[in-house]
């Protein structure tokens, strides 16, 4: 069966240090992968989504990155945080079309 | 541009009374319809799914949805709430765009259950 991984759990980092969030999927091929940021007590904010390995696209425009190094890797980046990056991020895959998203545990990031 | 409306931030109901969860959608075609359960500090457990067919949808933990066309709306209902039911609750309409699949999440409704 397929799992997501996302780590680390939580993460306490001061302004203007980086950041790297990573999620790997496991038992399947070529899968659709997404960031998505949640806010204290407001909905999902998709960041960011890649179809294959090097294809990015961006949602929102802001100090975040994303790569796609490896088929079934993800990794959210910044060079330096900011306080508004502070937020629960949530990583997704997706099968074929029409198929629901299965998300990981998320990554509680508080900037300091 | 596809959009989803959850109008109620909180809903209150006492455990064993029934639930409805509603949820309106915005798409020109047939839509997918999903409905999502986050509990604290957890990511999205998919609920139910909603994509051709059979207009009632049954999901997981005793959910069910009905898919209405004519209104719009994709509400999720349950006949008895127990108090672990507790939690957010986000609706989602997927679509395809140049390509590329991009759902949409409601604003979510959180759901308080009393003893």
């Amino acid at each position: 069966s397929q799992t997501i991984h996302q780590w680390p759990a939580t993460l306490v980092q001061p302004v203007g240090s980086p950041l790297s969030l990573e999620c790997t999927v496991e038992g399947t091929s070529n899968p659709n992968l997404y960031w998505y940021r949640q806010a204290a007590g407001r909905g999902l904010q998709l960041l960011f989504y890649s179809v294959g390995i090097g294809q990015i696209s961006s949602e929102v425009p802001q100090n975040l990155s994303a790569s796609r190094p490896q088929d079934r890797q993800f990794i959210l980046s910044s060079k330096k945080l900011l306080l508004s990056d502070s937020g629960f991020y949530l990583c997704a895959w997706r099968g074929r079309f029409g198929s629901p998203l299965h998300f990981g545990n998320g990554t509680r990031l508080t900037v300091t | 541009a596809q959009s989803v409306t959850q109008p109620d931030i909180h809903i209150t109901v006492s455990e064993g009374a029934s639930l409805e969860l509603r949820c309106n959608y915005s798409y020109g075609a047939t839509p997918y319809l999903f409905w999502y359960v986050q509990s604290p500090g957890q990511g999205l457990q998919l609920l139910l799914k909603y994509f051709s067919g059979d207009t009632l949808v049954q999901g997981i933990k005793g959910f069910e949805a009905e898919f209405k066309r004519s209104q719009s709306s994709f509400n999720l209902r349950k006949p008895s709430v127990h108090w672990s039911d507790a939690a957010e609750y986000f609706c989602a309409v997927g679509s395809q765009s140049g390509g590329s699949y991009i759902p949409t999440f409601g604003r979510g409704t959180s759901l308080i259950v009393h003893p």
